[in-house]
């Protein structure tokens, strides 16, 4: 099934060491974000590509990067995490081939843990 | 500017019985409206969504909703709740002039408890 999908599910990393979480779809959808969810809260909107057109929200913190290096593929890179960054990371794609609002999919996430 | 507001942050039903989860929205635009689930350590799957059709949307597991824009709302509700039915929900609505993709805003999630 086409799908999108998260790898590790869940990712342990020390304080300040870097960590990267990756991201793949098989939808060939043009959209793709990261989100981040901290316990009981609502997904939060970290950034977004349009196909190669990086959109970061005013509110991300410079400690997170992302890249896009192709369609299908796209990893979120934590540079110096603190123990605040300990979340759920979700990603998500929409396709964008007609202006009638599309779901976003999501995948299952990765839960980032911070020693 | 557009947002959500979810009415109740846990709702407990009985197995068998009905349930209701209410969201109440603002938007300039038209707007567009989902219902996603999440369960535990999972991500978020759709439910339904409301795009400018029939105002009554049917979604999967036995979910539906009614677009009531009078009201501003977009409740969700199932005849007969099931013990699998146990997770938090979550209304958003999407601004359509958001460019080509789709800027979304989260309510802050209804958790469902359905007692045996």
């Amino acid at each position: 099934d086409a799908m999108v999908i998260q790898n590790p599910r869940y990712q342990v990393t020390q304080f300040g060491k870097p960590v990267t979480l990756s991201c793949s779809q098989t939808l060939n959808h043009n959209v793709m974000y990261w989100y981040q969810q901290k316990s009981s809260q609502a997904p939060k909107l970290l950034f977004h590509y349009y196909d190669k057109d990086f959109n970061n929200e005013a509110d991300t913190p410079d400690n997170f990067q992302s890249r896009r290096p192709n369609t299908s593929f796209c990893f979120l890179d934590i540079r110096s995490p603190g123990l605040g960054d300990a979340a759920m990371y979700l990603c998500a794609t929409s396709g964008v081939r007609d202006m009638t609002a599309q779901p976003q999919h999501f995948g299952d996430g990765t839960r980032l843990s911070i020693l | 500017a557009q947002s959500v507001t979810q009415l109740d942050s846990h709702v407990s039903v009985s197995e068998g019985t009905p349930v209701l989860l209410r969201c109440n929205y603002s938007s300039s635009y038209s707007p567009s409206l989902f219902w996603y689930v999440q369960h535990p350590n999972k991500g978020l799957q759709l439910l339904l969504k409301y795009t400018s059709a029939a105002t009554l949307v049917k979604g999967i597991n036995g979910f539906e909703a009614e677009f009531k824009k009078s009201e501003t709302s977009f409740h969700l509700t199932k005849p007969s709740a099931h013990m699998s039915d146990a997770a938090e929900y979550f209304c958003v609505v999407s601004d359509p002039n958001s460019g080509g993709y789709q800027k979304v805003t989260f309510g802050t999630g209804t958790k469902l408890q359905v007692i045996p």
